[in-house]
């Protein structure tokens, strides 16, 4: 079974600057997460999405931030404009179903460099 | 609001037992999850406690006590693999689903 991808691993940009990650979760898992992690701490959920709908986004910084998962499946991350305290490894989880058991599955991640 | 407090380094030689505490203060609680996560690596699950009590798997044991707010990991027979960052996570639920919040992870370094 193939684990869950993120695109790409790794992106520099300069501050002001845009940036997309792209997550594809594992067939079949409803549930897909959003998660900022900075150097020495914990993962913070940005946003949960059960199928193409939004379940929780309260920790999304709405003016820069955006997330889409248009069809149920694959989504997308977007910062625009990025600043420098935006710099942390951007991790993707999906997970099936949604309430047991609760194993959530992570990806690779994305490691961004602000600038 | 949510909270969560787990010790920030543990440090043991091979073969000894380590508990790593997890306190947390949340409304609508659903249950605690550990998670590790090496150094680059992506965090992976280990447990998931919805239930007072222990849960074992292999050399790894987690419990709850919901009556406490509070859980704990236990590694069993360390290893020099078992170097790496442990998450406590709480599911609370206020509405039809689950919503997660991660601890700040103690590291957990394995001496020869």
């Amino acid at each position: 079974e193939a684990g869950v991808a993120q695109s790409p691993r790794y992106k520099i940009i300069e501050k002001r600057q845009s940036v997309a990650f792209w997550c594809n979760p594992i067939s079949g898992h409803a549930t897909l997460y959003w998660y900022q992690q900075i150097l020495g701490q914990g993962p913070k959920l940005l946003i949960q999405f059960q199928n193409n709908g939004v379940v929780d986004d309260s920790q999304l910084p709405k003016d820069r931030f955006s997330a889409e998962r248009l069809k149920g499946v694959d989504s997308t991350l977007k910062i625009q404009p990025a600043k420098l305290e935006d710099s942390a490894v951007y991790l993707c989880a999906s997970s099936f179903p949604p309430r047991a058991y609760n194993e959530q599955f992570f990806g690779p991640g994305t490691r961004l460099t602000v600038l | 609001g949510q909270s969560l407090e787990q010790p920030s380094e543990v440090t043991a030689v091979e073969g000894a037992i380590v508990q790593i505490n997890c306190t947390y203060q949340t409304s609508g609680f659903y249950g605690l999850s550990w998670y590790q996560q090496h150094d680059g690596g992506a965090p992976t699950f280990l447990s998931y406690n919805a239930l007072d009590g222990l849960e074992e798997t292999g050399r790894f044991s987690s419990f709850l006590s919901r009556s406490d707010s509070y859980g704990y990991l236990l590694l069993q027979e360390l290893q020099m693999k078992d170097s790496a960052s442990y998450f406590c996570a709480v599911e609370s639920t206020t509405d039809s689903w689950g919503k997660f919040q991660f601890g700040a992870g103690t590291q957990v370094v394995v001496t020869p």
